[in-house]
């Protein structure tokens, strides 16, 4: 079963602008994490943010994590071509910090 | 490292035939993850083992599947007899230790006809 669900299912915008994903979660957490897809490839990691974390960035990556909502965002600045990818939140669960469940994804798609 | 690797890459069988996925994690990870993806049904959650021993396998559809890890290098999975519907893209991950990464081999199409 999924844990995360991802907002918006499908996402296009102009290159240059910013994108921003959303994924809420059911159960309490250790930490959050997402990944980015290319078609038929493995996922590759983006961040890691831990539940005691409200906020994190990498490049042009901003994640965001509010427990209290169980929700997370994550938001690509100046997007790019390159950007174009399936975009997928995974979470653990709280006492079960080793298993990995992911969402259904946010297909984001760069318009040049 | 050359990161985890799976094969093969592609399988097309006849449905009631055997099909034996294969991983080969990251070396010095202890955790392993087979991963299910269908349009369908998203990214699932298979079975996953720590340190070679299965921990959870409550994502295993049926009995058809089974998982095996002899040792830190290597893991299969098996379906027998397979059918259309476990056509699928099948991936294998590994990480280290808890509230860490996973990293994710380029998976294996599978298509049962």
């Amino acid at each position: 079963s999924q844990q995360g669900e991802e907002d918006p299912q499908a996402l296009s915008i102009q290159e240059g602008e910013n994108a921003t994903m959303n994924c809420s979660y059911k159960t309490s957490i250790n930490s959050l994490q997402w990944y980015r897809q290319n078609s038929g490839r493995g996922l590759v990691h983006l961040i890691l943010i831990r539940s005691n974390e409200r906020e994190k960035h990498s490049g042009r990556l901003r994640v965001t994590l509010d427990t209290s909502k169980k929700s997370s965002s994550l938001l690509i600045t100046a997007s790019r071509a390159a950007d174009t990818a399936s975009y997928f939140c995974a979470t653990d669960q709280r006492g079960r910090d080793d298993k990995i469940i992911f969402g259904k994804g946010t297909r984001l798609h760069i318009l040049p | 490292d050359a990161g985890v690797i799976q094969s093969p890459r592609h399988e097309v069988t006849e449905m009631g035939q055997e099909v034996t996925l294969r991983c080969k994690p990251i070396s010095g990870h202890d955790y392993l993850f087979w991963y299910r993806q269908t349009m369908m049904r998203g990214l699932e959650l298979l079975i996953y083992f720590n340190n070679n021993v299965p921990i959870d396998d409550s994502g295993m559809p049926e009995d058809r599947f089974s998982a095996k890890m002899p040792n830190a290098s290597f893991s299969t999975l098996k379906i027998q007899p397979s059918e259309p519907r476990d056509s699928a893209v099948y991936f294998c991950a590994s990480k280290k230790t808890v509230i860490t990464e996973a990293f994710f081999g380029q998976g294996t199409r599978l298509t049962v006809v």
